[in-house]
């Protein structure tokens, strides 16, 4: 069964103290990791997709990596904006075209000015 | 273009009764899901559309209904409110094999 576990459930930093968030994944065949970011009472928000082991992307004060077990979302120097959950998912199987994506519970993320 | 809007945002329900979500997307996205989202959980996938007129199960879709009749829009049924339906149910819309893109929310309280 396709799992996602996200490590620490919450995590608490000072502004400008970098750090990284977890994403383990068990799946049958990746085909796509997403990070996504979601504020309080919004939906959730796209952030990176990645395909392949080594591959990273960057957004602003965010890198997204990813290996064959597992990805992180490198945030560098946070400013208290950044406060959100950050939500991981794979992509497990496509039907017709529509995507089985299985969400981790989420890392939420508190940045103290 | 207002993307992916869920209406309505809150809504209290009693024991058996039923209501309808409404989910619409002005992206001409082809594939639309419902999910609901709760503690501990995570997100997970009630139903799923590939397109105008198709609705397919996801992982629970007990005591739900979804309809598609239109490509812009889909429609979340409950038939028989039961508290265990609690929740915050999302909409998502996507293009063949790209990122799903998520309404705002409705938050949705079964006493």
């Amino acid at each position: 069964e396709d799992q996602v576990t996200q490590s620490p459930e919450a995590l608490r930093l000072q502004e400008g103290e970098s750090s990284s968030l977890n994403c383990s994944y068990t799946v049958s065949g990746l085909r796509g990791l997403f990070w996504y970011r979601q504020d309080p009472g919004k939906g959730p928000e796209f952030l990176f997709t990645l395909y392949s082991a080594g591959e990273e992307k960057e957004k602003e004060r965010l890198k997204a990596t990813l290996t064959k077990k597992e990805s992180f979302l490198h945030i560098t120097a946070p400013k208290p904006e950044d406060s959100a959950t950050y939500l991981c998912a794979v992509r497990s199987y496509v039907i017709q075209g529509a995507q089985k994506l299985v969400f981790g519970q989420g890392t939420r993320l508190t940045i103290n000015p | 273009n207002a993307g992916v809007t869920q209406t309505p945002k809150f809504r209290v329900l009693k024991t058996g009764q039923s209501m309808t979500l409404l989910c619409a997307q002005d992206m001409n996205h082809e594939y639309m899901y419902w999910y609901r989202q709760d503690p501990g959980m995570g997100l997970r996938l009630i139903h799923y559309s590939v397109g105008e007129g198709t609705t397919a199960k996801g992982e629970v879709p007990d005591g739900y209904n979804v309809s598609r009749l239109k490509k812009q829009n889909f429609l979340l049924g409950l038939e028989s409110a039961a508290p265990s339906q609690t929740s915050v149910y999302f909409c998502a819309s996507t293009n063949r094999v790209n990122e799903q893109y998520f309404g705002p929310g409705t938050r949705l309280t079964v006493t």
